[in-house]
């Protein structure tokens, strides 16, 4: 497609279980980002990929959050142990890396997550 | 460390009327300065971005913005607000050069335009 696309748009979960949300970015795209909005706020940071690697992953907030990107497209965020408080919109947004810290970042339309 | 504080989470206008969202930041560096836009149940959008070249960014839908370094100050201006511009507006910095690039953003302010 031509955008960024996440699935699952929706995801219901138990406290305790396991979930794997995925974005797939703009073809061509080398840096992805995931972010955490939840109600109220703006976008919180998550971890940034250049091409395979964590760059910059900073913003997980604990262990049970862990994402990958083994072929440089396509990544997971996976969440461990789900917890109430994770219960938000996952977003990941991908962008080339010409202009450096002036480059847009284009934006998937998120998954909602909820944990009961 | 950067950061942005957007003054007001709900701005209600009126169709025609000015449209002022603010946007105040903090950096250690020379900031790059973002507007980002999120209608309803879609991505966020990029509306507009400084880069340290004019001080007044002109963005699309007749938005702009105006740098102004002794106010750390990035405000949103649209003259005449239409129906079409409620929507969620968020202002973002970007991260440290050299390091990571991530932006990082404000909380958002919600624009309702009454008719």
């Amino acid at each position: 497609g031509a955008g960024v696309s996440q699935t699952p748009s929706n995801k219901v979960t138990e406290k305790g279980k396991y979930v794997e949300l995925r974005c797939d970015p703009i073809s061509g795209h080398t840096a992805l980002y995931w972010y955490r909005q939840s109600l109220g706020q703006g976008p919180e940071f998550l971890i940034y990929f250049q091409g395979t690697g964590a760059a910059d992953d900073s913003g997980l907030p604990n262990d049970r959050f862990f994402a990958v990107r083994p072929e440089g497209s396509v990544s997971t965020l996976k969440i461990q142990r789900t917890e109430r408080g994770d219960s938000a919109v996952y977003l990941c947004a991908s962008s080339s890396l010409a202009g450096g810290r002036s480059r847009e970042l284009f934006f998937g339309e998120g998954s909602r997550l909820t944990v009961l | 460390a950067q950061s942005v504080t957007q003054l007001g989470s709900h701005v209600s206008v009126s169709e025609g009327a000015l449209v002022l969202l603010r946007c105040n930041y903090s950096s250690s560096v020379p900031p790059y300065l973002f507007w980002y836009v999120q209608y309803p149940n879609q991505g966020l959008q990029l509306l507009l971005k400084y880069t340290s070249a004019a001080t007044l960014v002109k963005g699309i839908n007749g938005f702009e913005a105006e740098f102004k370094k002794s106010e750390t100050s990035f405000h949103l201006t649209k003259p005449s607000a239409h129906m079409s511009d409620a929507a969620e507006y968020f202002c973002a910095v970007s991260g440290s050069q050299g390091g990571s690039e991530k932006l990082v953003f404000g909380k958002g302010t919600k624009l309702t335009v009454n008719p």
